[in-house]
């Protein structure tokens, strides 16, 4: 069953805490990608990988650090210095390029306590 | 500035009507152009993706239409079902990234 999964599907933080959001494809994609969902707005980009061991910043990467050691695996970390990290994030993987279509894994919705 | 604009924001139809969504950009320059569908709390899914050079595309229901001279795009819904109340984005690549629309959200009712 091919795919892109992530996990979890809720996540709550505390103050200054940082916390993880899982990202897994077994496409066999070369990039990879974690977006940002707010109401209202369209998906803002925060990262991008093209190849294992390499990523981008995107257009809101302050408060976010990503790796990229394994090709099927892209973990998002919002970190304490996200000062509003309440959204719906969405990950996604392509063969590369802009050209190419990105499948999207079904989200990961975070709330801060 | 790249933009993607959606209009309406919002439609409400009923079970059977058609229905046409807009998308205007000012990508530039312009490599392609799709619309997703998002259903409430997932992952967007792609409906079609068009080039410069193609002014139609369908799939099933969905018909999307391009007009890369006015830089205009549509998705029309032919005999929409409630399964089609979702969240459809516009998206468009421009030379290294996406520009991603607001999205319209169309509900189906009974």
């Amino acid at each position: 069953d091919g795919g892109i999964t992530q996990s979890p599907k809720y996540l709550f933080r505390k103050e200054g805490q940082n916390v993880t959001l899982s990202c897994e494809q077994n496409l066999n994609h070369d990039a990879m990608y974690w977006y940002r969902q707010d109401p209202g707005q369209g998906l803002r980009l925060i990262y991008y990988s093209q190849i294992v061991n390499d990523f981008q910043k995107g257009d809101i990467a302050e408060g976010y650090s990503v790796s990229r050691e394994k090709k099927e695996s892209f973990p998002l970390t919002v970190t304490s210095a996200q000062k509003n990290p309440t959204a719906f994030y969405l990950c996604a993987s392509s063969w590369g390029g802009s050209q190419e279509t990105q499948y999207f894994g079904p989200g990961t919705r975070l709330l801060v306590l | 500035k790249n933009q993607v604009e959606q209009s309406p924001q919002s439609l409400i139809i009923l079970e059977g009507k058609n229905c046409t969504l807009q998308c205007n950009y000012t990508v530039s320059p312009f490599s392609n152009l799709r619309w997703y569908k998002q259903d409430t709390g997932r992952g967007p899914v792609s409906l079609t993706i068009m080039t410069f050079s193609e002014n139609t595309k369908s799939n099933g229901r969905y018909t999307a239409t391009l007009d890369a001279d006015t830089k205009q795009s549509s998705l029309h819904i032919t005999a929409s079902q409630l399964s089609d109340s979702a969240s459809y984005i516009c998206v468009v690549s421009g030379s290294d990234k996406l520009i991603f629309g607001t999205g319209t959200r169309l509900q189906v009712f009974p």
